[in-house]
């Protein structure tokens, strides 16, 4: 089975602060027919997730630009630039190449 | 409008039989996959298996002994049951969709003793 690791664990940050997760896959997520089925989710305090980006680096309809995703093979980068308020919460990397698997989450929280 | 909600029980007793069903609305099951996954309290997010839009199934290797997922396409519902429930399987359970676009509220369950 897939295993994603993300880190760091725990994301401490001011507002307006530039932040990156790591999400390593314990195997490659290249699909074979060309995606990488690497997604980028964040669950807010008492809410159900979130899609954020789609296929490594592709923005949702609806989220801020200051979100970027990136990266290839097994390593993969999600990006904050500048932090706002709303931004704060557990943010989770899921693959879809091999059935599903999620990392194990980064909080991001206020410094 | 995409929605997907999920209806079962608060508490389930320890060794039972977990029953719940996630009715979608604004897609059609056979257009999308529906997931499954878990998150106990405190903790992250499980993927625990899906209902392909063709009508198969997958499920995490952790659960599959005891896990069975399936459909009533005609009443748009997706259905998990999950056999001999430990207090290790208290969580909220959510139904997803659409890529993980879409999710339901969840259902917090709680095992007893």
């Amino acid at each position: 089975d897939v295993v994603l690791t993300q880190t760091p664990p725990t994301l401490s940050a001011t507002i307006g602060q530039s932040v990156s997760i790591s999400c390593r896959s314990s195997q490659s997520l290249l699909h074979s027919n060309g995606n990488t089925y690497l997604h980028w989710l964040l669950q807010r305090p008492g809410q159900s997730p979130q899609l954020l980006i789609y296929l490594v680096s592709r923005l949702e309809s609806g989220v801020p630009n200051r979100f970027s995703g990136s990266g290839s093979g097994t390593d993969f980068t999600l990006k904050i630039s500048g932090v706002e308020a709303e931004d704060l919460g557990v943010y989770y990397c899921v693959q879809g190449t091999h059935a599903r698997t999620f990392g194990g989450g980064t909080k991001l929280e206020l410094k | 409008q995409v929605q997907l909600k999920e209806t079962g029980p608060d508490l389930v007793q320890l060794t039972q039989t977990l029953s719940i069903t996630c009715t979608v609305s604004g897609f059609s099951l056979t257009t999308y996959n529906v997931h499954w996954v878990r998150q106990p309290p405190g903790k992250g997010l499980e993927w625990m298996g899906a209902m392909w839009n063709g009508g198969g199934t997958d499920y995490n290797s952790a659960f599959k002994s005891r896990l069975s997922i399936s459909r009533d396409t005609s009443k748009s519902q997706v259905f998990l049951k999950m056999n001999s429930l430990q207090t290790d399987d208290t969580a909220k359970y959510f139904c997803a969709s659409l890529g993980f676009d879409y999710w339901g509220q969840g259902v917090m369950v709680t095992v007893s003793s």
